[in-house]
């Protein structure tokens, strides 16, 4: 099973929205609503921000959104703010087991 | 509250056994499928399998299958990560992290056990 594909890195501004991709295929992303994405900043354990798609559990912002088109999932983040600077990763369900993305670093200017 | 407790920094020597441990709490575990996950030194997460505490059922990455070994104390609170002779390269550090259902996404992460494999 390969890793899904994110861009390594992505950038904005505090106030501005970013948007990550997570591209796989139609044996995970495709085939299942179940992708979800984790935040982890620097030696902290993930964090849940997104689950099925683009449901967001208690106590995260309503400016982080997720979305599905096809086998490219995209998590939007909506007015930047300097904690949101972390790691984000992706992962879906395969079948029987489950997929992380490669990562992506994202830098608030 | 829920947690999950981790066992603590271990350092070992190539082609030793090592067993690290996570332990739930706040919760039925046996509910839970229990997931753990491999971060190598500066590097992104790698799922590396699950167990279903309720029978033990398994499934692995095929990246680690043959490698590790996942099980659950019959006490039902605590999971395990095995290794029969450890290398080098699984240096890293390793989280465990429940599953909200068996399919679905992680709810809950350990803090994470470091694990140092050198000579």
């Amino acid at each position: 099973q390969s890793a899904l594909t994110q861009p390594r890195s992505v950038s904005g501004s505090p106030g501005q929205s970013v948007t990550i991709s997570c591209t796989g295929s139609s044996s995970d992303i495709g085939n299942y609503d179940y992708v979800s994405w984790y935040q982890q900043h620097p030696g902290k354990a993930p964090q849940l921000m997104i689950y099925d798609v683009n449901k967001r559990p208690s106590g995260v912002p309503d400016r982080f959104s997720g979305s599905k088109s096809g086998d490219t999932a995209s998590l939007t983040i909506f007015g930047l703010q300097a904690d949101d600077e972390a790691d984000y990763y992706c992962c879906s369900y395969t079948g029987r087991s489950q997929v992380f993305g490669g990562g992506t670093k994202l830098t608030v200017l | 509250e829920v947690q999950l407790v981790q066992s603590g920094v271990e350092v070992k020597k190539p082609g030793e056994s090592l067993r690290i441990s996570c332990k739930g709490s706040g919760y039925t575990f046996t509910r839970h499928w229990i997931s753990w996950v491999r971060q190598l030194p500066g590097k992104g997460l790698e799922w590396m399998g699950k167990i279903d505490p309720s029978d033990s059922y398994t499934s692995y990455s095929p990246s680690f299958q043959g490698h590790i070994t996942i099980s659950v104390d019959k006490s039902g609170t605590t999971a395990f990560l095995q290794w029969s002779s450890l290398e080098a390269s699984d240096t890293a550090l390793y989280y465990c992290a429940r599953l909200a259902s068996g399919v679905d996404y992680f709810d809950y992460w350990g803090l994470g056990t470091v694990v140092a494999v050198s000579s």
